[in-house]
C-alpha cells in the first residue's frame, strides 16, 4: 500500500499570513496515462471533509484562490496565501493512483494562534 | 447541485449486521464510480472501497480490514448506493461517508456504533 506522510501534524498560524502542508507519497504517483491523482481535502470541525484541489494542481468549483497545490512524483504542497478564521480544520491528502486501496495522510490540523 | 445523503447507521451489537445507503441526486447516477470512507471518532480518513459504474464492469474494491465482511452494490434505478455491514466489530464505530468518484463529492455521513 502506499504510505501518505503529511507534516507537520499540527499547524498554528496566524490570520492573513500564509500557510503549508507538506504530504510525501512512499511512491510515486504518476500514473500510467500521464496524471497524478493525488487530491486534497479540507474538514472543517463538526463537518464532512470538501476536496479542495485534485490531481495535484486543480480548484474544485467553489474554492478560494487563496488555497493552491503543487508538487510532482512524490513530494505536494497544499498552501494556504492567506489563512483565514473559515479555515480553521483538519486538512488531508489522498493519493487515488495506485489502488486498493486508496490512501489518506495523517491530517494537518490547522489552528488559528 | 450533487446530494448524497446516507442513512442506516445505529447502534449494533458486535457480530451483528447493519445496511448502509447512500441517496444520490444532480448528477448522473449510473454513470459514476461511487465510494465508502470512514472515520472513527477523533482519527482520521479511510478508504473502504469502490464500485464501478455498470458501463466500466460494475465492480467493486474493498480494503483490508473489511474484505469478506463488507459487500458495496449499488441499485441504478433507485439511485443508491449501498454497503453491507457483517460481522461487526467495536473497531467498525465510525462515521460513514458516501462519496462520488475519488472522493469529489461526500454525504454527511451516518454514525455507526458497534457496542455491547
Amino acid at each position: 500500500d502506499v504510505v501518505m506522510t503529511q507534516s507537520p501534524l499540527s499547524l498554528p498560524v496566524t490570520l492573513g499570513q500564509p500557510a503549508s502542508i507538506s504530504c510525501r507519497s512512499s511512491q510515486s504517483l504518476v500514473y500510467s496515462d500521464g496524471n497524478t491523482y493525488l487530491n486534497w481535502f479540507q474538514q472543517r470541525p463538526g463537518q464532512s471533509p470538501r476536496r479542495l484541489i485534485y490531481k495535484v494542481s486543480n480548484r474544485d468549483s467553489g474554492v478560494p484562490d487563496r488555497f493552491s497545490g503543487s508538487g510532482s512524483g512524490t513530494d505536494f504542497t497544499l498552501k494556504i496565501s492567506r489563512v483565514e478564521a473559515e479555515d480553521v480544520g483538519v486538512y488531508y491528502c489522498m493519493q487515488g493512483t495506485h489502488w486498493p486501496p486508496v490512501t489518506f495522510g495523517q491530517g494537518t490540523k490547522v489552528e488559528i494562534k | 447541485e450533487v446530494q448524497l445523503v446516507e442513512s442506516g447507521g445505529g447502534l449494533v451489537k458486535p457480530g451483528g449486521s447493519l445496511r448502509l445507503s447512500c441517496a444520490a441526486s444532480g448528477f448522473t447516477f449510473s454513470n459514476a464510480w461511487m465510494s465508502w470512507v470512514r472515520q472513527a471518532p477523533g482519527k482520521g480518513l479511510e478508504w473502504l472501497g469502490h464500485i464501478k459504474s455498470k458501463t466500466d464492469g460494475g465492480t467493486t474494491d474493498c480494503a483490508a480490514p473489511v474484505k469478506g465482511r463488507f459487500t458495496i452494490s449499488r441499485d441504478d434505478s433507485k439511485n443508491t448506493l449501498y454497503l453491507q455491514m457483517n460481522s461487526l466489530k467495536t473497531e467498525d464505530t465510525a462515521v460513514y461517508y458516501c462519496a462520488t468518484g475519488m472522493a469529489g463529492r461526500w454525504g454527511q455521513g451516518t454514525l455507526v456504533t458497534v457496542s455491547s
